[in-house]
């Protein structure tokens, strides 16, 4: 199972902000290894959104933004637009279980 | 473009094995790992292991040790994944994804994806 907390879901009407937060344990963010995001549309594969904390992919628009502090990390989107309808994943590397670990994931909705 | 193609959908008994395969395109086949993920349905992502297509160097998640096995054919630019005494829970679509061979693995992420492939394990 998922070792990563994501909520399983936010909303937020056209234009606003909504955050995801992603939490985990000293076992993987808090050792101080990076986190990245993923966006996944229904029945598609997920594409690459944020890496190493808060970089963004060239074509990711800079609605996106990505943080990491302590044990959790977090995904803004800023100017939400119907097309960021999707399910959002976090994943990061945990050094108990010594793999890459995702997080439960969560879908956003635009009102 | 660089793009991850891979096999069609999948339909196996229960205790059969499945090869799932993942052909890429558009850049030099070795110089990135090629992770298998797999999501359940309605379900999220899971890490099952990573082939490094230079030496066939593998690492697997331990919940597979012993049932998957990942090869390459660096001559087509091809991966494969085995899955060994399949269950019903291994229904599951199952995604290819590339990664940097100069990234460590307590640092990779995935930059490319192959479009995923549904295995579903019935009687």
């Amino acid at each position: 199972q998922s070792v990563l907390t994501q909520p399983p879901s936010v909303s937020g009407a056209p234009g606003q902000r909504v955050t995801i937060s992603c939490t985990g344990s000293r076992s993987n963010i808090g050792a101080g290894y990076d986190v990245h995001w993923y966006q996944q549309v229904p029945g598609a594969a997920p594409k690459l959104l944020i890496f190493d904390n808060s970089n963004r992919p060239s074509g990711v628009p800079d609605r996106f933004s990505g943080s990491k502090s302590g044990t959790s990390a977090s995904l803004a989107i800023t100017g939400l637009q119907a097309e960021d309808e999707a399910d959002y994943f976090c994943q990061s590397y945990d050094t108990s279980l010594s793999a890459s670990v995702f997080g439960t994931g969560t879908t956003v909705t635009v009102l | 473009q660089v793009q991850l193609v891979q096999s069609g959908a999948e339909v196996k008994k229960p205790g059969a094995s499945v090869r799932v395969s993942c052909k890429a395109s558009e850049y030099t086949f070795t110089d990135n790992y090629i992770h298998w993920v797999r999501q359940a349905p309605g379900q999220g992502l899971e890490w099952m292991g990573r082939i490094n297509p230079n030496n066939d160097g593998t690492n697997y998640a331990q919940k597979f040790q012993g049932r998957v096995t990942m090869t390459c054919d660096t001559s087509i630019s091809a991966a494969y994944m085995d899955l060994s005494r399949l269950r019903s829970d291994d229904t599951a679509i199952y995604y290819c994804a590339r990664s940097s061979l100069l990234v460590p693995a307590t640092m990779t992420y995935y930059d490319v994806w192959g479009q995923g492939t549904l295995v579903t394990v019935s009687s």
